[in-house]
């Protein structure tokens, strides 16, 4: 699975949009890009995925460029309850092999 | 449904000691693994399975021990604890194909 890079913190104000991003220069080209967040403890949870598209659901975008080597991710109202360690992953369609999470971004939303 | 059930949340051991920590799951996902988490970093992969009777491992396998008997279950064995298995422990599972990853609440395990 490719290596993605993102920078180990942001800010962001409450209600303002959050963009987060991530590097996956390696990438090949049946490899889709995850994206999850983990508040305080908590066990990580699904945001969104995509190939090559971009793609929207009721949490977030996900903005992926056309050479598919960097992408980012868009908490459109960021809330004081966004703040999270938010991972950037990319993993091979139909692999047995698990996701592999780095050490993701640290959001901390601002009232 | 509850989804990814751990047990226990909370576990105090004694060096040298063993156990189990349990791991169920009612959305007959075929993918289960174990992931550890220690303060401040990210999660690693310790165990995975990818149906009942087949398992594999992942990043940091050593010193754990998993089966997979039934689809629904994929308890993590602790052989001989060590100080430095304390950690959080995650469990999760998914669906084929692209699905995304259910993880459970964590079991919080010190070793003493």
């Amino acid at each position: 699975d490719a290596k993605t890079t993102q920078p180990p913190s942001m800010d962001c104000a409450e209600g303002r949009a959050a963009n987060l991003p991530c590097n996956h220069s390696t990438i090949s080209g049946n490899e889709y890009v995850y994206w999850y967040r983990q508040i305080h403890s908590q066990g990580p949870q699904y945001i969104i995925h995509g190939l090559k598209n971009n793609e929207t659901n009721e949490m977030a975008s996900l903005i992926i460029t056309e050479d598919r080597k960097s992408s980012t991710l868009i908490l459109p109202h960021a809330t004081l309850r966004d703040t999270a360690v938010y991972y950037c992953i990319v993993r091979v369609t139909g692999s047995a092999r698990q996701l592999t999470f780095g050490s993701g971004t640290q959001l901390t939303v601002l009232p | 449904n509850a989804g990814v059930t751990q047990t226990p949340k909370f576990q105090v051991l004694k060096t040298g000691q063993s156990m189990t920590l349990q791991c169920a799951q009612d959305m007959n996902h075929e993918y289960m693994s174990w992931y550890r988490q220690d303060p401040g970093m990210g999660l690693r992969l310790i165990h995975y399975s990818v149906g009942a009777g087949i398992t594999d491992q992942g990043e940091v396998p050593n010193g754990y021990n998993v089966s997979r008997s039934t689809t629904e279950d994929f308890p993590l064995r602790l052989l001989s604890a060590a100080p430095s298995q304390t950690s959080v422990y995650f469990c999760a599972s998914r669906p084929g194909g692209t699905g995304e990853l259910f993880f459970g609440e964590g079991s919080r395990l010190t070793v003493l």
